[in-house]
């Protein structure tokens, strides 16, 4: 079983959609999770990052953690065409400063007109 | 903001030949690492620095690879003898000291080993 799972898309949804990315983990040492937005071309942009388990808002996005289900999603409201991206899960523990990311491999969105 | 910046953006260079690959962090982050992502393969990480030493590193991370932080801005990542398989995209990410705190990425170097 992989560490980190993430459907790849590609997803491809009308502008003004709601558009749910989800990851599943498999180690229950991850205790920070984050979203990443990549550009092609680019390097990942840090969305969102969070810690406990529950939701956490940040205008258009909200990031919810479910760890007892060792589930996450980023839900996007509004979508945008500027959203198009690809959409990166990253997980990490609680072990001090310098922590590893592990990735998930990224769900490639397409918001269209 | 203050970004993470690398050069340069694309390196060709042939089977068997060094390669240093330079990455300014956040001027203010104190620990630094490289991330690895293969043409439609996600991002792997190489190795984390703190403290001018390697704090941890994956099994990719070979005696092939090293990291150095040659002055007070730059961190570079040197393969010695390039194999085919190490072309892909290298992103260098920083992080503020703290008990947890987020890593901030460059737009990485593309390499292509011919």
């Amino acid at each position: 079983q992989k560490e980190v799972e993430q459907d790849p898309g590609p997803l491809s949804v009308p502008e003004g959609a709601i558009v749910s990315l989800n990851c599943t983990y498999s180690n229950s040492a991850f205790q920070y999770f984050m979203w990443y937005r990549q550009y092609s071309r680019k390097g990942p942009e840090l969305l969102m990052y969070t810690y406990s388990s529950g939701n956490k808002e940040d205008g258009r996005f909200t990031a919810q953690v479910d760890k007892s289900s060792k589930y996450i999603s980023l839900f996007i409201r509004d979508s945008q065409p500027s959203d198009s991206a690809t959409y990166l899960c990253a997980m990490s523990g609680l072990t001090g400063g310098g922590n590893k990311l592990t990735f998930g491999t990224g769900t490639q969105l397409k918001v269209e007109l | 903001e203050p970004e993470v910046t690398q050069t340069p953006s694309h390196q060709v260079t042939q089977m068997g030949q060094e390669v240093i690959l330079r990455c300014v962090p956040i001027s203010n982050h104190l620990y630094f690492y490289w991330y690895r992502q293969i043409l439609g393969q996600k991002v792997e990480f190489l190795v984390s620095f703190y403290n001018n030493e390697i704090s941890e590193k994956s099994e990719i991370f070979d005696d092939q690879f090293s990291v150095e932080r040659p002055d007070g801005s730059n961190f570079t990542l040197k393969i010695r003898s390039t194999k085919l398989e190490d072309s892909a995209m290298y992103f260098c990410a920083s992080s503020d000291e703290g008990a947890w705190q987020p890593q901030h990425f460059g737009d990485g170097t593309r390499l292509s080993i011919l």
